[in-house]
Formats: C-alpha cells, sequence, structure tokens
C-alpha cells in the first residue's frame, strides 16, 4: 500500500514569516492533494497535482510536484494566522479514487 | 463548489447503544462515499468506500458488522456505529465523489465529533 510522510509534524511560525511542509511518498504519485482541516473540523480542498514538475498557486500558497512524483512540497509564503490548522496531503493510487493521507503537519501562526 | 453535509455534527451516546450519523451530497450526485475516521492529532483513516447500491469495501481491520455502511441514494450514505463502546470516540468525515475515477475529486463532509460515554 502507499505511504506518505509528511514533515514536518508541526510547525510554529511568526506572522509574516514564509514556511514548507513536504509529504514524500514510497511510490509514485498519480495524483497528489493537499488539503487544510481547521481543528475539529471537515477537509478543505487546496490543490491537485499530477503531473511531474508540475506547480500550482493559490494566493499565497504553493504547491510542487517533484519530476519523479514521488515529493510534493506546501509553501505559504508571508504566513497570516488564518493559515493556522493542520495541513494534509492525500495521494490515490492506481486503481482509482481512494486516497490516503498523511499524518498531517499541525501548523500554528505566532501573531 | 461542491457541498456535503453530514448529521450530526456532535452526537454522545452511551456504550451499547448504536448511533448513525448521515453523509449528504447537496448539489451533485455521488457515485462513491468513502468514510474516514480520525484519532485525535493523527490523520484520517479510510474505514471503507461505498458505492451506491452495491456493498461498501471495506478497509483491513475495519470491522464491516460493527460500522454499517448504506449507501441507498447517489446523495446519501449512513454509517451506523453498531453497540458502540468509549474506544469508538472519535472524528468520522465521509466524502462524496461524483466518480469513480482519477479524474474525480473528492468533496469532504465537515465530521461527526461522536463520544460514547
Amino acid at each position: 500500500s502507499q505511504e506518505l510522510e509528511q514533515s514536518p509534524q508541526s510547525l510554529i511560525v511568526q506572522e509574516g514569516k514564509n514556511l514548507t511542509i513536504n509529504c514524500t511518498s514510497s511510490k509514485t504519485l498519480y495524483g497528489l492533494y493537499w488539503y487544510k482541516q481547521k481543528y475539529g473540523e471537515g477537509l478543505i480542498f487546496l490543490m491537485m497535482l499530477q503531473k511531474g514538475g508540475e506547480e500550482k498557486s493559490h494566493e499565497k500558497i504553493t504547491a510542487k510536484l517533484d519530476e519523479k512524483k514521488q515529493q510534493s512540497s506546501l509553501h505559504i509564503t508571508a504566513s497570516q494566522p488564518s493559515h493556522a490548522g493542520i495541513y494534509l496531503c492525500g495521494a490515490d493510487g492506481a486503481a482509482g479514487n481512494k486516497l490516503t493521507f498523511g499524518g498531517g503537519t499541525r501548523v500554528l501562526v505566532k501573531p | 463548489g461542491a457541498v456535503v453535509s453530514q448529521h450530526p455534527s456532535r452526537v454522545i451516546c452511551k456504550s451499547g447503544t448504536s448511533v448513525k450519523i448521515e453523509c449528504r451530497s447537496l448539489d451533485f450526485q455521488a457515485t462513491t462515499m468513502f468514510w474516514y475516521r480520525q484519532f485525535p492529532k493523527q490523520s484520517l483513516m479510510l474505514m471503507a468506500t461505498s458505492n451506491e447500491g452495491s456493498k461498501a469495501t471495506y478497509e483491513q481491520g475495519v470491522e464491516k458488522d460493527k460500522f454499517l455502511i448504506n449507501h441507498a441514494s447517489l446523495t446519501l450514505s449512513t454509517l451506523t456505529v453498531t453497540s458502540a463502546h468509549p474506544e469508538d470516540s472519535s472524528f468520522y468525515i465521509c466524502s462524496a465523489s461524483p466518480g469513480m475515477s482519477l479524474t474525480y475529486e473528492q468533496y469532504f463532509g465537515p465530521g461527526t465529533r461522536l463520544t460514547v460515554t
């Protein structure tokens, strides 16, 4: 089965600073999804990456998928308190859209 | 965007009783629905995948007789936790997808916090 490792597990950053979260797969990624979860709530879809070398941005969040399609990073520029939450990467396998999730990264932004 | 609702958002039940959680896709037809469980400070664990009109496919280690899943229509799936015990206390999240292939996105519900006393 596919395993996803996220690092770091938790992160505290000062408001205005940048942060990066990594997601590494044991197998080739067919589709890599980034979600944000506020504590005790559902998941908010951020971005999906499918092609090697692909990069997508939305507002201050940029996600990249490496050429080998085994590692993805999520970068937040000039973080704000609203960026606090749990960031999860998810991947689907070759058989369909059954998602496997990484362990999550808990982000806290200090004002 | 597509909206998925869950009901109830929170439920407290006594040990030994059963509790039903509903997952609805509000503005699209969900061919496939997924049920996840999330323990405190941990990631989501897929429990089962259900397709409308057919039996759910359970992940290894998930008791199908304890976690009954019904996907009776293209907009509703239910998860019933039977004979609940305190160790079943968890955050349950459903997601819904309009298709089965890689090109379809999953839309997540807001989650249901179950506490078994």
